[in-house]
């Protein structure tokens, strides 16, 4: 099956804390993957891919296909950074596979 | 980024009436848009994906008679809700994007409210 699961509904931090929202995918192919962010009452863009290994507003991502895993991780997380988070990879017809999404919240 | 439109963002209709939803790609040429259904603070759903002249591919469980798309050119494609109930209020996104290769860029999505 081809599936994308984030078990955080919702992630609480304080500004300065470190951040890390999880993400496993199920796929029996080799997977492209992606973290789409969506800021309140904005549309979804996209914040980082797998294959680019570069590092967007502080967060990065790596993918470990031992574990499944694309975690999204930031050292110091920012207020700027509230937002829903989903976590996707695009499958072999190149239709896009979403997870439900993390909410981020980041407290003063 | 490229920039996809969606119009309206908006839209209260009566229950048993039809509604069009239009996404356009402003800057470039889609040769294949997608549509989503999203519940608020959950995932987007994918309902169906069109490539410009072709018919919509439907995912399983989508009711291709209701949720008519049409792909026009290579900058329009069109979701239609046929004799909308309650049930389908939701909020709707598309995306766009010009190659296999290349990102998708998402519109700014569609709320619709059936009364």
């Amino acid at each position: 099956a081809q599936r994308v699961t984030q078990p955080e509904k919702l992630l609480s931090v304080f500004k300065g804390a470190p951040v890390e929202l999880k993400c496993n995918y199920s796929y029996s192919g080799s997977p492209e993957l992606f973290w789409y962010v969506q800021y309140s009452r904005q549309r979804l863009q996209l914040l980082l891919r797998h294959i680019s290994r570069e590092s967007i507003k502080g967060f990065t991502a790596d993918l470990n296909k031992g574990e499944t895993s694309f975690h999204l991780k930031k050292p110091f997380a920012q207020e700027e950074d509230s937002a829903m988070y989903y976590c996707a990879f695009k499958n072999q017809g190149g239709k896009l596979i979403f997870g439900q999404g993390t909410e981020l919240s980041v407290k003063p | 980024g490229a920039v996809v439109s969606q119009h309206p963002s908006r839209v209260i209709c009566k229950s048993g009436t039809s509604v069009k939803i239009e996404c356009r790609s402003l800057d470039f040429q889609a040769t294949t848009m997608f549509w989503y259904r999203q519940f608020p603070k959950q995932s987007l759903m994918l309902m169906a994906t069109s490539n410009e002249g072709s018919k919509a591919t439907y995912e399983q469980g989508v009711e291709k008679d209701k949720f008519l798309i049409n792909h026009a050119s290579l900058t329009l494609s069109t979701l239609t809700v046929t004799s909308a109930h309650p049930e389908d209020s939701s909020f709707y996104i598309c995306s766009a994007r010009g190659s296999l290769d290349t990102e998708a860029f998402f519109g700014q999505g569609t709320r619709l409210t059936v009364v």
